[in-house]
């Protein structure tokens, strides 16, 4: 099944140490997301790309970077986590084309402890 | 500024009880306005998008614009409806197409 996957499901990483999050997809989409949510909270974004092109929100720390080496593969990576960085962590994709762009795919989330 | 507001944190109703989830939106422009679903240990995916005005699992929801609202209804609860609803709100945001803004999500509860 054409999917989005996230690894690890579960991090827990130490305060300041830093830690990377991974999302692929069989989806041959162009659009890979990435939110933030924390409990009892809307799902937040965090960033997005474009094909290659890079989406940073406004009020995304600059703690928070992102990689996208290829269609299939995007990274997140938290310099130096900090208790408030504790969340879940969702990748999500869409087509981006055509009117398909709000038509997003979400993987099942990684849940970060930060020690 | 863009906001997606659910009023409820929880909805419970009884299998067979008519089912409304509140979903009120602030934007200045042409909204497209989204339901999102996640049940229990599955991921979150798109319910339904009111461009399309249909009826998916037996839920509809009509977008209005004078009450700017999206409420998504169904006439009769089952017990698999029970999950996490969110409200969703396209637009153009800093000049970036394709963002969602979400609402906190209704927990809704179906029981037998």
């Amino acid at each position: 099944d054409a999917m989005v996957i996230q690894n690890p499901r579960y991090q827990v990483t130490q305060f300041g140490k830093p830690v990377t999050l991974s999302c692929s997809q069989t989806l041959n989409h162009n659009v890979m997301y990435w939110y933030q949510q924390k409990s009892s909270q809307a799902p937040k974004l965090l960033f997005h790309y474009y094909d290659k092109d890079f989406n940073n929100e406004a009020d995304t720390p600059d703690n928070f970077q992102s990689r996208r080496p290829n269609t299939s593969f995007c990274f997140l990576d938290i310099r130096s986590p900090g208790l408030g960085d504790a969340a879940m962590y969702l990748c999500a994709t869409s087509r981006g084309a055509g009117g398909y762009h709000y038509e997003q795919y979400f993987g099942p989330g990684t849940r970060l402890t930060v020690t | 500024a863009q906001r997606v507001t659910q009023p409820e944190k929880l909805l419970s109703v009884f299998k067979g009880a008519p089912v409304e989830l509140k979903c009120n939106y602030s934007y200045s422009g042409s909204p497209e306005l989204f339901w999102y679903v996640q049940y229990s240990r599955q991921r979150l995916q798109l319910l339904l998008r009111h461009i399309s005005r249909e009826s998916i699992k037996g839920f509809t929801a009509d977008l209005n614009k004078g009450e700017t609202s999206f409420h998504l209804k169904k006439p009769f609860a089952q017990e698999e409806d029970s999950a996490m609803y969110y409200c969703a709100l396209g637009g153009n945001y800093g000049g970036s197409q394709g963002n969602l803004i979400f609402g906190k999500g209704t927990k809704l509860s179906v029981k037998p």
